[in-house]
């Protein structure tokens, strides 16, 4: 049972433009999200997280919503670059970050020039 | 400050062999997380070590066992190796269980 979904595997977005990457969990118990980027050969890099007491933490370019009652967690990105292209995966944790991280498959964000 | 660093970079073994990964934390960092990656399944997480106990343990066999040493340096060890588990095994790091964890480039398996 996949408790940290992300249903689109791919998205394509021009330059300039705004990404948006989305994230359903399943587990209320779930507090503590996070988003992880991750290009080829190399391990996942850490962009952003938010707390279930914030429903918006921004960070320069990246801003993650949440919604606790929908269960949804988003990403954007703007504007988008083409060094932004990689894998993006979801993570969530219970217990204020003290559970072991439960990550989505990921998706794969193309930005073309 | 170094990253975390996982050593060997690329592996390849046959089947019925044992395997051992290493993962060096960042520099005072005491939790050390490992995950497996398959394209499948994404990141599924192995077991979760702190302070050299382990905390938590994932859904996977006996097979795959860790220890993590008195300075937090980690090892993963996976005995009689089979096709499936030829995966990028991810170590990751925190300077407590509750914090930020970053990751390792991986140790790329493959069991022929």
């Amino acid at each position: 049972d996949q408790q940290v979904k992300q249903n689109s595997p791919s998205l394509s977005v021009q330059e300039g433009r705004i990404s948006i990457l989305n994230c359903d969990y399943t587990n209320s118990m779930f507090d503590y999200f996070l988003w992880y980027k991750k290009y080829p050969a190399e391990g996942p890099t850490f962009l952003i997280s938010i707390s279930s007491i914030k429903d918006k933490n921004e960070d320069g370019r990246f801003t993650v919503f949440l919604n606790k009652s929908a269960k949804h967690l988003s990403l954007h990105i703007v504007p988008s670059q083409p060094g932004d292209s990689a894998v993006y995966f979801c993570a969530a944790s219970a217990n204020s970050g003290n559970t072991p991280l439960v990550f989505g498959k990921g998706t794969r964000l193309s930005v073309i020039a | 400050k170094a990253g975390v660093t996982q050593t060997p970079r690329y592996l390849i073994k046959t089947r019925g062999q044992q395997v051992t990964l290493s993962c060096s934390p960042i520099s005072g960092h005491r939790s050390v997380s490992w995950y497996q990656q398959t394209p499948g399944q994404g990141l599924q997480f192995l077991f979760e070590y702190f302070s050299e106990t382990q905390r938590n343990k994932g859904n996977f066999p006996g097979r795959f066992s860790g220890r993590q040493f008195s300075n937090s340096r980690s090892e993963m060890n996976v005995s009689t190796l089979e096709l499936g588990d030829s995966a990028l095994y991810l170590c990751a790091s925190s300077g407590t269980v509750q914090e930020t964890q970053y990751f390792g480039p991986g140790t790329r398996l493959l069991v022929l």
